[in-house]
């Protein structure tokens, strides 16, 4: 079956505008989450939604970024006003539901770099 | 709060030995799960091996194990007969409550 989707694969953008990112969690999954990893450096949550819960947003480092799930299934994490530290592999995991050890499932990230 | 410590940046293995990547954790919950992921130069992290920690049994997935000494908060990952196909990052996680926390992996080398 299909795994965790996240597009773009890539995105470069100027300094100071704003970019979406993209995640597909795989069907039936009602958890998500949100990642960075800067490089070279291990993983930082930024975000984690649970079915109809409101969502953790403790990871978010300002209030630039922002996150949404829309009727449960994708996401889209937004980064506005975006900064040369913003630069970083995003990326996005899902699992079955938080309880229970359950694995996540991670997608191949977006790497964003800010010019 | 949740910590997750991997002391070794990176280790270096010849092909067909055996390499031992080091984890220590700390976490007030009593119920928590530990996991070893891969994540090798195309980015996506692979889920290699999970343990219960209400289980004493050390988890084992084919070539990988691990030693879980939960009194020292401690959860090794042992790589046998190592292969090419094992060079990656490897990051130690342990879920606890609603999070993952990850430690800052380490590098893995295969050697020819």
């Amino acid at each position: 079956g299909a795994g965790v989707s996240q597009s773009p694969s890539n995105k470069v953008t100027e300094k100071g505008k704003d970019v979406e990112l993209r995640c597909d969690p795989i069907s039936g999954h009602t958890a998500l989450y949100w990642y960075r990893q800067s490089l070279g450096q291990g993983l930082e949550f930024l975000i984690y939604f649970q079915g109809n819960s409101a969502p953790d947003k403790s990871g978010l480092p300002s209030d630039r970024f922002s996150a949404e799930r829309t009727g449960g299934s994708v996401s889209t994490l937004t980064i506005q006003r975006t900064q040369q530290e913003d630069s970083a592999v995003y990326l996005c995991a899902s699992s079955l539901m938080n309880r229970d050890g359950q694995p996540q499932h991670f997608g191949d990230g977006t790497r964003l770099s800010i010019l | 709060a949740q910590t997750v410590t991997q002391s070794q940046p990176e280790m270096s293995v010849q092909e067909a030995e055996t390499v031992t990547l080091s984890c220590t954790y700390d976490t007030s919950e009593s119920d928590y799960y530990l996991f070893w992921y891969k994540q090798p130069p195309s980015r996506q992290m692979i889920l290699v091996i999970r343990q219960e920690a209400y289980k004493q049994q050390n988890a084992t997935e084919n070539r990988f194990s691990v030693n879980f000494q939960k009194a020292a908060k401690s959860f090794s990952l042992k790589i046998s007969d190592s292969q090419l196909g094992d060079a990656a990052m490897y990051f130690c996680g342990l879920a606890a409550g609603n999070k993952l926390t990850f430690g800052g992996g380490t590098r893995v080398l295969v050697k020819p």
